[in-house]
C-alpha cells in the first residue's frame, strides 16, 4: 500500500499570499498518478488536479500541481477567500487499495 | 449536469446492516467505473470499494473486506453499498464518487474520482 505523507498539517496564511502544499509517497508513483482534491466544510471533495499536474475542468489557473516520483506540490499563486479548506492529495496506481494524504488545512 | 445522489444512511448497530443506494444522471452510467469513499467524522478521506463499468472487476479495502459488497444496476443507472457486520469504526459518511478510470487486465487506470455526491451518514451506535 502507498502511504501519501501531507505537510504542512496546518498552513496559516492571508489572502493574496501564496500556498505551497507537499505530498510525498512511500513508494514511486507510476505515470505521476497523483490527484489533489479541495474541501470546505460540510461540503464533498472537488477535484481540483489529475496527473499530477492537470487542472480539472473549471478549476481556475491559480492552482498549479508539479512533481513526480514520490515527491508532489500543489500550489496555489494568490489566495482567494474561497480558497481557504482542506486540500487532499491521492494516488491513483494501478492497483488498489487507492490512498489519500491526512489532508493540509489552509487557514486564514 | 452530472448527479451522484447518496441515500439509505442511518442508525445501524454493531453487527447489523445497512445498504445505501447511488442514483447517477448526466452522464452515461455504464461506461464508468464507480466507487465509494467514507470520511470519519473530523477525519480524512478513505476509499471503501471500486466497481468497473460492467462489474468485471470489484474491489475493496481491506477493512472493509468481506462484510461489505459492492453492486451496480447499469439500467437504473445506480450503485449499491450492501454493509453488513456493521462496526463502530464504520461510523462516517459515505460519498459515491464517479471514475474517468477503466480497469482491464486486472489492472486499473485513470482511478481519480472527478464527481462526488454530497454523501449519507452512517452511524453505528448500539
Amino acid at each position: 500500500e502507498i502511504v501519501l505523507t501531507q505537510s504542512p498539517g496546518t498552513l496559516s496564511l492571508s489572502p493574496g499570499e501564496r500556498a505551497t502544499l507537499s505530498c510525498r509517497a512511500s513508494q514511486s508513483v507510476s505515470s505521476s498518478y497523483l490527484a489533489w482534491y479541495q474541501q470546505k466544510p460540510g461540503q464533498a471533495p472537488r477535484l481540483l488536479i489529475y496527473g499530477a499536474s492537470s487542472r480539472a475542468t473549471g478549476i481556475p489557473d491559480r492552482f498549479s500541481g508539479s512533481g513526480s516520483g514520490t515527491d508532489f506540490t500543489l500550489t496555489i499563486s494568490r489566495l482567494e477567500p474561497e480558497d481557504f479548506a482542506v486540500y487532499y492529495c491521492q494516488q491513483y496506481d494501478t492497483s488498489p487499495p487507492w490512498t489519500f494524504g491526512q489532508g493540509t488545512k489552509v487557514e486564514i | 449536469e452530472v448527479q451522484v445522489v447518496e441515500s439509505g444512511g442511518g442508525l445501524g448497530k454493531p453487527g447489523g446492516s445497512l445498504r445505501l443506494s447511488c442514483a447517477a444522471s448526466g452522464f452515461t452510467f455504464s461506461s464508468y467505473s464507480m466507487n465509494w469513499v467514507r470520511q470519519a467524522p473530523g477525519k480524512g478521506l478513505e476509499w471503501v470499494s471500486s466497481i468497473s463499468s460492467g462489474s468485471t472487476y470489484i474491489y475493496y479495502a481491506d477493512s472493509v473486506k468481506g462484510r461489505f459488497t459492492i453492486s451496480r444496476d447499469n439500467a437504473r443507472n445506480s450503485l449499491y453499498l450492501q454493509m453488513n457486520r456493521l462496526r463502530d469504526e464504520d461510523t462516517a459518511v459515505y460519498y459515491c464518487a464517479k471514475t474517468l478510470g477503466y480497469c482491464s487486465g486486472g489492472s486499473c487506470y485513470e482511478n481519480y474520482f472527478d464527481y462526488w455526491g454530497q454523501g449519507t451518514l452512517v452511524t453505528v451506535s448500539s
